[in-house]
Protein backbone atom coordinates (compact mmCIF):
# COMPACT_ATOMS: atom_id res chain seq x y z
CA UNK A 1 0.00 0.00 0.00
CA UNK A 2 2.34 2.73 -1.24
CA UNK A 3 0.30 5.71 -0.52
CA UNK A 4 1.97 9.17 -1.98
CA UNK A 5 5.66 8.34 -3.32
CA UNK A 6 7.99 11.12 -3.93
CA UNK A 7 11.64 10.90 -5.33
CA UNK A 8 14.46 11.39 -5.09
CA UNK A 9 14.41 11.13 -1.32
CA UNK A 10 18.03 13.07 -1.05
CA UNK A 11 19.90 15.75 -3.54
CA UNK A 12 22.06 17.76 -4.05
CA UNK A 13 22.06 20.61 -6.27
CA UNK A 14 24.91 23.08 -7.54
CA UNK A 15 23.46 26.93 -7.38
CA UNK A 16 21.47 27.41 -10.44
CA UNK A 17 21.61 23.93 -11.51
CA UNK A 18 17.39 22.36 -12.89
CA UNK A 19 15.82 19.69 -10.96
CA UNK A 20 12.49 17.77 -10.81
CA UNK A 21 11.00 16.33 -7.54
CA UNK A 22 8.10 13.85 -9.02
CA UNK A 23 5.28 12.49 -6.77
CA UNK A 24 2.64 9.89 -7.38
CA UNK A 25 -0.39 8.85 -5.50
CA UNK A 26 -2.06 5.27 -5.65
CA UNK A 27 -5.70 5.94 -3.68
CA UNK A 28 -7.16 7.88 -6.85
CA UNK A 29 -6.84 11.42 -5.37
CA UNK A 30 -7.96 14.29 -6.75
CA UNK A 31 -6.05 17.55 -5.39
CA UNK A 32 -2.27 17.24 -4.74
CA UNK A 33 0.15 19.02 -2.85
CA UNK A 34 3.57 20.19 -2.67
CA UNK A 35 4.92 21.94 0.89
CA UNK A 36 8.21 22.80 1.87
CA UNK A 37 9.30 22.58 5.84
CA UNK A 38 11.78 24.53 7.21
CA UNK A 39 13.13 24.68 10.75
CA UNK A 40 10.45 26.79 12.89
CA UNK A 41 8.54 27.75 10.15
CA UNK A 42 6.24 24.69 9.76
CA UNK A 43 4.71 23.11 6.23
CA UNK A 44 4.49 26.39 4.00
CA UNK A 45 2.18 25.63 0.62
CA UNK A 46 4.24 25.84 -2.51
CA UNK A 47 1.60 24.61 -5.50
CA UNK A 48 -1.07 22.79 -5.22
CA UNK A 49 -3.48 21.08 -7.88
CA UNK A 50 -7.09 20.81 -6.91
CA UNK A 51 -7.74 18.21 -10.07
CA UNK A 52 -6.55 16.92 -12.94
CA UNK A 53 -5.35 19.80 -15.59
CA UNK A 54 -5.63 22.74 -12.79
CA UNK A 55 -2.55 24.32 -10.76
CA UNK A 56 -2.34 27.19 -8.78
CA UNK A 57 0.18 28.92 -6.99
CA UNK A 58 0.53 29.02 -2.80
CA UNK A 59 1.87 30.59 -0.13
CA UNK A 60 5.87 30.44 -1.59
CA UNK A 61 5.61 29.69 -5.49
CA UNK A 62 8.40 31.97 -6.69
CA UNK A 63 11.14 29.86 -8.38
CA UNK A 64 8.94 27.14 -8.29
CA UNK A 65 6.81 25.34 -11.56
CA UNK A 66 4.72 22.46 -11.22
CA UNK A 67 2.86 19.80 -13.43
CA UNK A 68 -0.19 17.77 -12.79
CA UNK A 69 0.76 14.88 -15.35
CA UNK A 70 -2.35 12.89 -14.80
CA UNK A 71 -4.40 11.77 -12.05
CA UNK A 72 -1.91 10.59 -10.13
CA UNK A 73 1.14 12.39 -10.93
CA UNK A 74 2.21 15.96 -9.66
CA UNK A 75 6.23 16.96 -10.49
CA UNK A 76 7.64 20.05 -8.70
CA UNK A 77 10.70 22.03 -10.99
CA UNK A 78 13.49 23.96 -9.99
CA UNK A 79 14.64 25.84 -12.62
CA UNK A 80 17.84 27.45 -11.64
CA UNK A 81 18.03 26.51 -7.81
CA UNK A 82 19.33 28.77 -5.64
CA UNK A 83 20.31 28.46 -1.93
CA UNK A 84 17.32 29.98 0.04
CA UNK A 85 15.63 26.28 -2.02
CA UNK A 86 17.46 24.11 0.29
CA UNK A 87 14.62 22.86 2.21
CA UNK A 88 12.69 19.44 2.81
CA UNK A 89 9.66 19.09 0.35
CA UNK A 90 6.48 17.08 0.94
CA UNK A 91 3.98 16.33 -1.36
CA UNK A 92 0.24 14.97 -0.45
CA UNK A 93 -3.09 14.13 -1.73
CA UNK A 94 -6.58 14.39 -0.82
CA UNK A 95 -9.51 12.90 -1.78
CA UNK A 96 -10.78 16.62 -3.36
CA UNK A 97 -10.09 20.31 -1.91
CA UNK A 98 -13.57 20.70 -0.05
CA UNK A 99 -14.03 22.20 3.24
CA UNK A 100 -15.81 19.38 4.38
CA UNK A 101 -12.81 17.76 5.74
CA UNK A 102 -10.88 15.02 3.58
CA UNK A 103 -7.67 13.98 5.41
CA UNK A 104 -4.75 14.42 3.74
CA UNK A 105 -1.48 12.01 3.29
CA UNK A 106 1.83 12.89 2.92
CA UNK A 107 4.99 11.06 0.86
CA UNK A 108 7.88 10.67 2.93
CA UNK A 109 10.04 13.68 1.73
CA UNK A 110 12.79 15.17 -0.49
CA UNK A 111 15.76 16.40 1.35
CA UNK A 112 17.36 19.10 -0.98
CA UNK A 113 20.47 21.11 -0.53
CA UNK A 114 22.00 23.83 -2.57
CA UNK A 115 25.50 24.84 -2.07
CA UNK B 1 -4.05 36.39 7.51
CA UNK B 2 -4.26 33.20 9.61
CA UNK B 3 -1.28 32.58 11.91
CA UNK B 4 -1.27 29.01 13.86
CA UNK B 5 0.81 29.17 16.97
CA UNK B 6 2.08 25.90 18.78
CA UNK B 7 4.03 26.81 22.06
CA UNK B 8 6.03 25.37 23.65
CA UNK B 9 8.15 24.43 20.40
CA UNK B 10 9.27 21.42 22.36
CA UNK B 11 8.93 19.30 25.34
CA UNK B 12 10.24 16.65 27.48
CA UNK B 13 7.70 14.29 30.02
CA UNK B 14 8.91 10.99 31.66
CA UNK B 15 7.01 8.03 30.66
CA UNK B 16 3.53 7.47 32.33
CA UNK B 17 2.43 11.15 32.63
CA UNK B 18 -0.13 12.71 30.35
CA UNK B 19 0.85 15.23 27.39
CA UNK B 20 -1.07 18.11 26.93
CA UNK B 21 -0.19 20.17 22.77
CA UNK B 22 -1.37 23.49 22.11
CA UNK B 23 -2.24 25.00 18.87
CA UNK B 24 -4.03 28.62 18.49
CA UNK B 25 -5.19 29.83 15.26
CA UNK B 26 -6.23 33.17 14.24
CA UNK B 27 -9.01 33.25 12.15
CA UNK B 28 -11.74 31.60 13.89
CA UNK B 29 -13.24 31.36 10.08
CA UNK B 30 -12.25 27.54 9.54
CA UNK B 31 -13.81 24.38 8.10
CA UNK B 32 -11.37 21.92 10.27
CA UNK B 33 -8.24 21.72 12.28
CA UNK B 34 -5.91 18.71 11.65
CA UNK B 35 -3.60 17.32 13.97
CA UNK B 36 -0.35 14.87 12.80
CA UNK B 37 2.45 13.24 14.09
CA UNK B 38 6.13 13.42 12.36
CA UNK B 39 8.62 11.38 12.70
CA UNK B 40 12.35 11.95 12.49
CA UNK B 41 12.83 11.67 8.16
CA UNK B 42 9.42 11.22 7.68
CA UNK B 43 6.14 12.33 6.56
CA UNK B 44 3.03 13.64 8.12
CA UNK B 45 0.68 11.24 9.60
CA UNK B 46 -2.46 12.43 10.16
CA UNK B 47 -3.82 11.67 14.19
CA UNK B 48 -6.90 13.48 14.13
CA UNK B 49 -9.34 15.96 12.40
CA UNK B 50 -12.26 17.97 13.89
CA UNK B 51 -14.62 19.64 12.07
CA UNK B 52 -15.60 22.93 12.83
CA UNK B 53 -18.89 22.03 14.36
CA UNK B 54 -17.11 19.46 16.66
CA UNK B 55 -15.90 19.97 20.17
CA UNK B 56 -13.65 17.09 19.88
CA UNK B 57 -12.25 13.51 18.51
CA UNK B 58 -10.76 10.56 20.51
CA UNK B 59 -9.17 8.06 19.23
CA UNK B 60 -7.37 5.44 21.63
CA UNK B 61 -5.67 7.69 24.06
CA UNK B 62 -5.48 10.51 22.03
CA UNK B 63 -8.03 13.13 22.43
CA UNK B 64 -8.08 16.95 20.41
CA UNK B 65 -10.69 19.71 21.67
CA UNK B 66 -11.56 21.99 19.38
CA UNK B 67 -12.79 25.79 20.60
CA UNK B 68 -12.93 28.04 17.64
CA UNK B 69 -14.05 31.31 19.77
CA UNK B 70 -10.91 31.02 21.50
CA UNK B 71 -9.10 30.04 18.45
CA UNK B 72 -7.54 27.06 20.25
CA UNK B 73 -6.59 23.41 20.07
CA UNK B 74 -5.64 21.30 22.40
CA UNK B 75 -3.79 17.86 22.32
CA UNK B 76 -3.94 15.58 24.96
CA UNK B 77 -2.40 12.19 24.79
CA UNK B 78 -2.81 9.91 27.97
CA UNK B 79 -0.14 7.64 29.92
CA UNK B 80 2.22 8.86 27.80
CA UNK B 81 5.31 6.29 26.08
CA UNK B 82 8.80 6.70 24.88
CA UNK B 83 6.60 5.62 21.49
CA UNK B 84 4.78 8.86 21.63
CA UNK B 85 8.23 11.00 21.02
CA UNK B 86 7.77 12.72 17.74
CA UNK B 87 6.85 16.32 16.47
CA UNK B 88 3.13 17.07 16.29
CA UNK B 89 1.95 19.91 13.80
CA UNK B 90 -1.72 20.86 13.64
CA UNK B 91 -3.32 22.51 10.76
CA UNK B 92 -6.72 24.13 10.25
CA UNK B 93 -8.01 24.38 6.48
CA UNK B 94 -10.06 27.95 6.44
CA UNK B 95 -12.11 29.71 4.02
CA UNK B 96 -10.22 32.69 3.22
CA UNK B 97 -7.05 30.52 1.67
CA UNK B 98 -9.37 28.72 -0.34
CA UNK B 99 -9.73 25.65 1.74
CA UNK B 100 -5.61 25.23 1.65
CA UNK B 101 -4.25 24.20 5.42
CA UNK B 102 -1.82 26.48 7.22
CA UNK B 103 0.81 24.69 9.84
CA UNK B 104 1.66 25.73 13.09
CA UNK B 105 5.61 24.94 13.76
CA UNK B 106 5.10 21.91 15.67
CA UNK B 107 5.66 20.91 19.15
CA UNK B 108 8.49 18.32 19.78
CA UNK B 109 7.72 15.84 22.12
CA UNK B 110 10.35 13.56 24.15
CA UNK B 111 9.38 11.06 26.27
CA UNK B 112 11.56 9.36 28.46
CA UNK B 113 11.66 6.09 29.54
Amino acid sequence: NAGVTQTPKFQVLKTGQSMTLQCAQDMNHNSMYWYRQDPGMGLRLIYYSASEGTTDKGEVPNGYNVSRLNKREFSLRLESAAPSQTSVYFCASSEADRGSGNTIYFGEGSWLTVV
Amino acid sequence: KQEVTQIPAALSVPEGENLVLNCSFTDSAIYNLQWFRQDPGKGLTSLLLIQSSQREQTSGRLNASLDKSSGRSTLYIAASQPGDSATYLCAVRRRAAGNKLTFGGGTRVLVKP
